[in-house]
């Protein structure tokens, strides 16, 4: 059974600590999205990958968060350093988009605590 | 910018009601449109609507779009708790970007 896979689910850090999610993306799906998710805000697209190549970051504040593809089975998203202003939930998605677009597939999503 | 808007934010209603929810959207080449459920965890996927008045059907569930009016309704019939969820709408607008762009979402609770 197919499925996108964050680690880790839950994650409480510390101020200005360094966050690293991981992502593995469904097979053969070439395009990869990162969410965030909060009440006031909804999922809002932080960046998104197509080939691995960055397509779109422009949801993402960039003096402390990037997103990188280092290969096809892994999308990894790092906060440096976290603010409590990050707490959410942060979804990794993946489709395959192109002649034949599928929908996008969620992972569980990482619960993330900044106190 | 494209832009997603769901009606209502929330809404309660009683188990056995229809419920009609609401998307309309503001794109410059439109591709396709999806509708997701979202309880606890994450989003899973119910319709993927592309061509103008043609109706997906799943269960108590179904959906239509209007490409001539922007927008989308997604009906639920003879409701049930378990309808309990946030429902989500977004699409891949950008022919060649899909870039899948999510509206806020409607809050919908079943009370039995």
């Amino acid at each position: 059974d197919a499925r996108v896979t964050q680690t880790p689910r839950h994650k409480v850090t510390e101020m200005g600590q360094e966050v690293t999610m991981r992502c593995q993306p469904i097979l053969g799906h070439n395009t990869v999205f990162w969410y965030r998710q909060t009440m006031m805000q909804g999922l809002e697209l932080l960046a998104y990958f197509r080939n691995r190549a960055p397509l779109d970051d422009s949801g993402m504040p960039k003096d402390r968060f990037s997103a990188e593809m280092p290969d096809a089975t892994l999308a990894t998203l790092k906060i440096q350093p976290s603010e409590p202003r990050d707490s959410a939930v942060y979804f990794c998605a993946s489709g395959l988009v192109g002649q034949v677009n599928t929908e996008a597939f969620f992972g569980q999503g990482t619960r993330l605590t900044v106190v | 910018e494209d832009k997603v808007v769901q009606s209502p934010l929330s809404l309660v209603v009683h188990e056995g009601d229809t419920v009609t929810l609401n998307c309309s959207y503001e794109v410059t080449n439109f591709r396709s449109l999806l509708w997701y459920k979202q309880e606890k965890k994450a989003p899973t996927f119910l319709f993927m609507l592309t061509s103008s008045g043609i109706e997906k059907k799943s269960g108590r569930l179904s959906s239509i779009l209007d490409k001539k009016e922007l927008f989308s309704i997604l009906n639920i019939t003879a409701t049930q708790t378990g309808d309990s969820a946030i429902y989500l709408c977004a699409g891949p607008f950008l022919s060649g970007t899909y870039k899948y762009i999510f509206g806020t979402g409607t809050r919908l609770k079943v009370l039995a």
